[in-house]
């Protein structure tokens, strides 16, 4: 099975400020992986799929990177609609999640 | 446009069977790549995958619990259903469906349903 393992598991930010929440996987998933956003009792909502391309009317200050087992989801300038949390996802056959990114206000 | 919606019993009762219904609308599982999965996340905690069946009638699963599940899909009906055997109240959980789509060669849930959940208590 493979593994996904978010860091951290709380971040503290406020507004304006630039946000990297880091993924890793257990074994090579090339970039098959996806990032959501969930809002409490919200179901998820799909940010990024392949790594790096943006979902159509997920606004630009959300970006993704990395390929291997390295990845990141980074939000530019953090804005009050984007304190939720975060998964990222692998999907390389079967699906794992990782265990989540809590944003808070600071 | 695409919406799924889950039913099925808020209440449980441990070694029961839970089945779940996924209503779908706006794509057909008869079309090509597309498939349908559950998602469970318990009060609090992470978001875990279940399983999917696909428009072909192929079906995966977690490993952790294969033996448990089951995923079967009524392509006239437009709907997919969920069995788990031997419920436990650490299943407790809200249960989502979703849309597998194909976004530039990528599987993945790009809708979901709002989520249904589910108590295991006797």
């Amino acid at each position: 099975d493979i593994q996904m393992t978010q860091s951290p598991s709380t971040l503290s930010a406020s507004v304006g400020d630039r946000v990297t929440i880091s993924c890793r996987a257990s074994q090579s998933i090339i970039n098959w992986l996806a990032w959501y956003q969930q809002k409490p009792g919200k179901a998820p909502k799909l940010l990024v799929y392949k790594a790096s391309k943006l979902e159509s009317g997920v606004p630009s200050r959300f970006s993704g990177s990395g390929s291997g087992t390295e990845f990141t989801l980074t939000i530019s300038s953090l804005q009050p609609d984007d304190f939720a949390t975060y998964y990222c996802q692998q999907y390389t056959g079967l699906y794992t999640f990782g265990q989540g990114t809590k944003v808070e206000i600071k | 446009q695409i919406t799924l919606k889950e039913s099925g019993p808020t209440l449980v009762k441990p070694t029961q069977t839970l089945t779940l219904t996924c209503t779908f609308s706006g794509f057909s599982l008869r079309t090509k790549d597309l498939g349908v999965g559950w998602i469970r996340q318990p009060p609090g905690k992470a978001l875990e995958w279940l399983g999917i069946v696909y428009w072909n009638d192929d079906e995966r699963y977690s490993p952790s619990l294969q033996s448990r599940l089951t995923i079967t899909k009524d392509t006239s009906k437009n709907q997919v259903v969920l069995t788990m055997t031997n419920m436990d109240p650490v299943d407790t959980a809200t249960y989502f469906c979703a849309h597998r789509g194909v976004i530039d060669d990528s599987g993945v849930f790009d809708i979901w349903g709002q989520g249904t959940f589910v108590t295991v208590s006797s």
